[in-house]
């Protein structure tokens, strides 16, 4: 089993839609969270840490649920520029940071 | 200011060929990562400089992969003898690598180099 899991995707939706990925981790002494975007054939860029109140950005919150060791991304009144793969990305402390394979997201007009 | 830089951008080399890539991270830095993208694949971790020194190298493929840092600023990656399931794309990232905080340190990445083993 993978350290962290996402639904591959893809997600296709019109513009102005929400839409939720999740991503569940299965180390327990995760630490830290962070949602990472990645354009085609780009690096990936930070988008948000995730803190366990939850914390929101504009049109992008991010939750953590530690009972059930999972996070979320909800994308709100989605646009045309939110077309990227979003990676989760957990920390079990120091440098050892785990990527997940990543949600892709394709936003239509 | 400068961001995460890395050479070459490409790299096309035949089987059993010596490849180096190279990395400038962000000035004052002190964190180094180096990173694996395999075709629509996640990140695969490979290894971390904290300065020159590199804590934990268990996650280098194989003994055909080494890395180093030198002057806690460039670093080098080197495939030897080249198969062609080293054919990705290696990312390297650079973060503050402020004590204490590592875990939460905003790692930021090259544009990395995509490198072809044919």
């Amino acid at each position: 089993r993978k350290e962290v899991e996402q639904d591959p995707g893809p997600f296709n939706v019109p513009e102005g839609a929400t839409v939720a990925f999740n991503c569940t981790y299965s180390n327990s002494a995760s630490q830290s969270f962070f949602w990472y975007r990645q354009d085609c054939r780009k690096e990936p860029k930070l988008l948000m840490s995730v803190y366990s109140s939850g914390n929101e950005d504009g049109r992008f919150t991010a939750q953590l649920n530690r009972a059930s060791q999972y996070i979320s991304l909800l994308i709100r009144d989605s646009k045309l520029s939110d077309s990227a793969t979003y990676l989760c990305v957990s920390n079990t402390g120091g440098f050892k940071t785990i990527f997940g394979a990543g949600t892709r997201l394709f936003v239509k007009a | 200011g400068a961001g995460v830089s890395q050479s070459p951008s490409n790299k096309v080399t035949e089987k059993g060929k010596d490849v180096e890539l190279r990395c400038d991270p962000i000035s004052g830095h002190t964190a180094l990562y180096w990173y694996r993208q395999s075709l629509g694949q996640g990140l695969e971790f490979l290894i971390y400089f904290q300065g020159n020194s590199a804590p934990d190298k268990s996650g280098l493929p194989s003994d055909r992969f080494s890395a180093e840092r030198t002057g806690g600023s460039v670093s080098t990656l080197t495939i030897q003898r080249t198969q062609q399931e080293d054919s990705a794309v290696y990312l390297c990232a650079s973060s503050m690598g402020l004590a204490g905080v590592l875990s939460t340190d905003t790692q930021y990445f090259g544009p990395g180099t995509r490198l072809t083993v044919l």
